[in-house]
């Protein structure tokens, strides 16, 4: 198992770009999220999606959209890259567990990919 | 809402030295607590959890006890390697209906140095 892979590990954009960074998983798991990490900051969870179909919003959405067409696969946009999105986006999946028991479950996280807006 | 507070660092220590990074939280009803750890130029992995009171995680030497009178899960290694240079996050899961994200604590840079 490959487990989470991202794809581009790091890529520069000029501002008003823009770009998709893909996150996939080879576990069968549902539930799938996108973090920025900065400086000082922690990780901070920017949409996640729980199936399939469904995205949702996190605590930092602006300017970013998602997409999860098919289960492996989850996309985060940035339509009009700005200097404030320059970070380490993480994605990340879990198993998605029924009887209240998701959150006692482990994250899964991909190696993450490096974005610099000029 | 939920959060976390953790040492901020960073923690310069020399290998065989003993290990405490405070973690304490914030949360409604009973979360589950985790420790992840990311290694330099990767991403995050656990490194230990507890999902209910008075429990104990441990892995590799690390262990935290989830002490719901204080709500605190303190992480601690009696001996610390050069290997175990890292930054390591305190994190949370809610319980109820949005028990299944992650709050995160801003991170404590650990340097053991030979």
């Amino acid at each position: 198992n490959a487990g989470v892979t991202q794809t581009p590990k790091f890529r520069v954009l000029k501002t008003g770009q823009s770009m998709t960074l893909l996150c996939a998983q080879d576990m069968n798991h549902e539930y799938m999220y996108w973090y920025r990490q900065d400086p000082g900051m922690g990780l901070r969870l920017i949409h996640y999606s729980v199936g399939e179909g469904t995205t949702a919003k996190g605590e930092v959405p602006d300017g970013y959209n998602v997409s999860r067409l098919k289960k492996q696969n989850f996309l985060l946009g940035l339509e009009s890259a700005a200097p404030s999105q320059t970070s380490v986006y993480f994605c990340a999946s879990t198993r998605g567990l029924a009887g209240g028991l998701a959150g006692t479950d482990t994250q899964y996280f991909g190696p993450g990919t490096r974005l610099t807006v000029l | 809402g939920d959060s976390v507070t953790q040492m901020e660092g960073p923690v310069t220590l020399s290998e065989e030295a003993c290990l405490t990074i405070n973690c304490t939280y914030t949360a409604t009803g009973y979360p589950s607590l985790f420790w992840y750890v990311q290694y330099p130029g990767e991403g995050l992995q656990l490194l230990l959890k507890a999902t209910k009171a008075d429990d104990k995680g441990s892995n590799k030497g690390f262990e935290a006890t989830y002490r719901k009178e204080t709500t605190s899960f303190h992480l601690e290694k009696g001996s610390v390697q050069v290997s175990d240079s890292a930054v390591y996050f305190c994190a949370l899961s809610s319980s109820g209906g949005s028990n299944y994200k992650l709050t995160f604590g801003k991170g404590t840079l650990l340097t053991v140095n030979p």
